[in-house]
Parts: C-alpha cells; structure tokens; sequence
C-alpha cells in the first residue's frame, strides 16, 4: 500500500503560470519535507513542516512555498515558475525530527515548464 | 557543514555477483545516522539500511551490507548476489542525530548485467 502519494506524476506547465503539486500520506507522520532534485543530481531539500511550523531552507527561492492544511496533506505552490524549475519534485515523511527518523518518500512529481 | 562524497558516478556488476558503492563523509558531529537510499528508474525512493554511528557492529539486511569505518568517515554498501531488480540510483546519506535534516551524496547508478 502506498504510504506517501504525489499527484499528479507528471505536471506541465507554462513559464509563469502558477502550479500546486500534491503529497498526502497514511503513516500519520509529524514531519513532512519537500525536495527538488534535477536530473541526475541528489535531492535538495525545500522546506519542512513538523506539524504547523513551517522550516525553510536558507537558498530556497521565494518563488517556491507550502501549505499543510491537516496532517495528512502538504503542498507545494511554486508562484512564477522558470525554465529551472524543472526538476522531480519528492515529498517525504518521517515521524519527527530526531536523525535516527528513517525518511518515506513518495514517487515524485515531475514538473516541466515550456 | 557536513558532506557526502559518492565518486563514483556509475557502476556495473554481473547478475549473482558482488558490487560494492563507495561513499564518504564529513562532520564534526560525534552522533549522527547514515543511510543508503535506493531510488529505482520512475519509481520511489526507499531505504537500503541505515547505520548508527555510535554502534560498531556494520549492519546488515538480506543481501545487503555495510563497511562502516568511523575513523576513516567510510560507508560503502554490499550487494551480495546482484539482482536485475537491484538496478538503479543508490544515494549515500547522512543525518546529524539532533535533526533528521539529510544530506544526500549525488548518487551512482548501478546496472545489473543478465
């Protein structure tokens, strides 16, 4: 059974047009993370949630943001996207923020931008 | 800050043979976790086994192994009897054991030769 689903898999949109990616999970997890990752590079991360508060990266661009509305859902709104942003786009979950927490990791989103 | 080094870029190993993935690491940290992640061609990112840096025994699971060198900041992963499903992106990561924040190295693909 998935545990960490991402919609769509496959997202196109336009330079500019605003577009939400999609990460829900079962495993009731307290911490939910997202990561770009481009092609053939490791995974950055974004930002965190533990519960509400809301954890940004020092580099991540303002252009990225993310709403967590219960527990279960989490979302990425990148605002104006550009040609860069296309990426993979991998949500994660993990119970809390000690480091021995192992991370759940959903199938990803891949974004396109034309 | 803390690093992780993955060299090499991609490598390959018979079907039922043995592969070794090399990996290194940085920090100041005398507590901290590393992992391997494995991350199939359009499929999600799952975890290998992880490591606890204050445990000296190297863990294990199935087919999978590690070579964990403390002092030498050295994690390399065993795959005993390589499987064409072992095909795919192997990332080495590291965890401070205050926060569960990852720091990936850039991966290395593996292909599994019939």
């Amino acid at each position: 059974d998935a545990m960490v689903i991402q919609n769509p898999r496959y997202q196109v949109t336009q330079f500019g047009k605003p577009v939400t990616l999609s990460c829900s999970q079962t495993l009731n997890h307290n911490v939910m993370y997202w990561y770009q990752q481009k092609s053939s590079q490791a995974p950055k991360l974004l930002f965190h949630y533990y519960d509400k508060d809301f954890n940004n990266e020092a580099d991540t661009p303002d252009n990225f943001q993310s709403r967590r509305p219960n527990t279960s859902f989490c979302f990425l709104d990148i605002r104006s996207p550009g040609l860069g942003d296309a990426a993979m786009y991998l949500c994660a979950t993990s119970r809390d923020l000690t480091g021995r927490n192992i991370q759940y990791f959903g199938a990803g989103t891949r974004l396109s931008v034309l | 800050a803390q690093t992780v080094t993955q060299s090499q870029p991609e490598m390959s190993v018979q079907e039922a043979e043995t592969v070794t993935l090399s990996c290194t690491y940085d920090t100041s940290e005398s507590d901290y976790y590393l992992f391997w992640y494995k991350q199939p061609p359009s499929r999600q990112m799952i975890l290998v086994i992880r490591q606890e840096a204050y445990k000296q025994q190297n863990a294990t699971e199935n087919r999978f192994s590690v070579n964990f060198q403390k002092a030498a900041k050295s994690f390399s992963l065993k795959i005993s009897d390589s499987q064409l499903g072992d095909a795919a992106m192997y990332f080495c990561a590291y965890n401070p054991g205050a926060n569960s924040k990852l720091t990936f190295g850039k991966g290395i693909t593996l292909s599994v030769r019939p």
